[in-house]
């Protein structure tokens, strides 16, 4: 039973737009959220992360969304280059827990030249 | 410059070989963690640690065992390597709420 849903295994964007890669969840506990990029054969690497306190958090070209609400968040890449190509994780966490992310499948994003 | 390191990056080993998987840290973090992914799946948790003769399962069920003894490693072992066990294991360590994680270990039991 899958607590973060990644429910768009791919997305495929032309360089200079808008990527636009969302996530789900189930766990009203969790109120930590992060978004990780991983290269093939590589390791994730820490992309942003944004708290239920918040409902936006801003990186230079990354931008994360929250609705608590819907229990939906998402992360918007503006503008996309192709060097963004990669397999994006959305994972929460639970402070109040363990605080041991559960991450979701990931969505590939390819974004071409 | 990685602050968390795997080796191998890569191993082809075959059935009933014993295999143990490094993963060394310079942060100094107190936590570590092992994963398991495949492709187009999610990252499962294994085994993880809250610091130095401290190891924990994780939520996936897995037949392979760790060891803390120093806080800068956390090495994996498989006694007797399967085919099942063919898979990406990564190695993260946490000094707050974000991991870093190391560039993985791609195992393939033939």
């Amino acid at each position: 039973d899958q607590q973060v849903k990644q429910n768009s295994p791919s997305l495929s964007v032309q360089e200079g737009r808008i990527s636009i890669l969302n996530c789900d969840y189930t766990n009203s506990m969790f109120d930590y959220f992060l978004w990780y990029k991983k290269y093939p054969a590589e390791g994730p690497t820490f992309l942003i992360s944004i708290s239920s306190i918040k409902d936006k958090n801003e990186d230079g070209r990354f931008t994360v969304f929250l609705n608590k609400s819907a229990k939906h968040l998402s992360l918007h890449i503006v503008p996309s280059q192709p060097g963004d190509s990669a397999v994006y994780f959305c994972a929460a966490s639970e402070t109040g827990g363990s605080y041991i992310p559960t991450f979701g499948r990931g969505t590939s994003l390819i974004v071409h030249p | 410059e990685a602050d968390i390191y795997q080796t191998p990056r890569y191993l082809v080993i075959g059935t009933g070989k014993k295999i143990t998987l490094e993963c060394s840290q310079t942060m100094g973090h107190d936590k570590m963690y092992w994963y398991q992914q495949d492709p187009g799946m999610e990252l499962h948790l294994i085994h993880y640690s809250y610091g130095v003769n401290s190891t924990e399962k994780g939520d996936l069920s897995s037949e392979s065992t760790v060891s803390r003894i120093r806080t800068e490693h956390f090495p994996l072992t498989l006694e007797s390597a399967r085919p099942s066990h063919t898979s990406q294991y990564l190695c993260a360590s946490s000094g707050g709420w974000g991991y870093t994680f190391g560039s993985g270990t791609r195992l393939t039991v033939v």
